[in-house]
């Protein structure tokens, strides 16, 4: 799977957008984006997927670049809600029954959203 | 609304002891994992299933055993506890039709005295 490099930390005033990146510049053609959160050492929380596409559900908007080697997770509205460990990851896609790759979670970005 | 449960949520044990951490899943996924993860560190994958009667090592080494004799249900066995056991237990399991999207438990948290 490509390697992916998150800023380890970063700050967002509540009720701001924050958007968070992630470039995985050694992706492959059928490598997914994934993109999860961890509060306080709960169990992660899947927030959305994309392969080339933007794609955008209730909890965020993922932007990919055209060249796909760059993402950025966007959270409208923050809150405090949202300070949480954010997991960027690269893997190729569970449709391939043979592919059986877990996740690997790497350090992600640690986002403190602030009053 | 919990569709992953895990048992205990905290365990305390004495050194030597045989402990088994229970992961259950109502959504009939085929895949399932247990990840570890130390107080403010990264999640570690250590076991992995793609279905019943199948079961796979992680990345990282563990003393931990695990069996899937049905499909809901993916347990977690150490047969003499040490305190370098000492971490959260995490498990997870994912299906094909959320492209592969994991839904997580809330963890047990597990100290060997």
């Amino acid at each position: 799977d490509a390697k992916t490099t998150q800023p380890p930390s970063m700050d967002c005033a509540e009720g701001r957008a924050a958007n968070l990146p992630c470039n995985h510049s050694t992706i492959s053609g059928n490598e997914y984006v994934y993109w999860y959160r961890q509060i306080h050492s709960q169990g992660p929380q899947y927030i959305i997927h994309g392969l080339k596409n933007n794609e955008t559900n209730e909890m965020a908007s993922l932007i990919i670049t055209e060249d796909r080697k760059s993402s950025t997770l966007i959270l409208p509205h923050a809150t405090l809600r949202d300070t949480a460990v954010y997991y960027c990851i690269v893997r190729v896609g569970a449709m391939d029954s043979n592919s059986g790759y877990a996740l690997n979670f790497g350090k992600g970005t640690s986002l403190l959203v602030t009053p | 609304e919990a569709d992953i449960y895990q048992t205990p949520r905290y365990l305390v044990i004495g050194t030597g002891k045989k402990i088994t951490l229970e992961c259950s899943q109502t959504m009939g996924h085929d895949k399932m994992y247990w990840y570890q993860q130390d107080p403010g560190m990264e999640l570690h994958l250590i076991h992995y299933s793609y279905g019943v009667n199948s079961t796979e090592k992680g990345d990282l080494s563990s003393e931990s055993t695990v069996s899937r004799i049905r499909t809901e249900h993916f347990p977690l066995t150490l047969e003499s506890a040490r305190p370098s056991h000492t971490s959260q237990y995490l498990c997870a399991s994912s299906e094909y039709s959320r492209g592969g999207g994991y839904t997580f438990g809330s963890g047990t948290r597990l100290t060997v005295v």
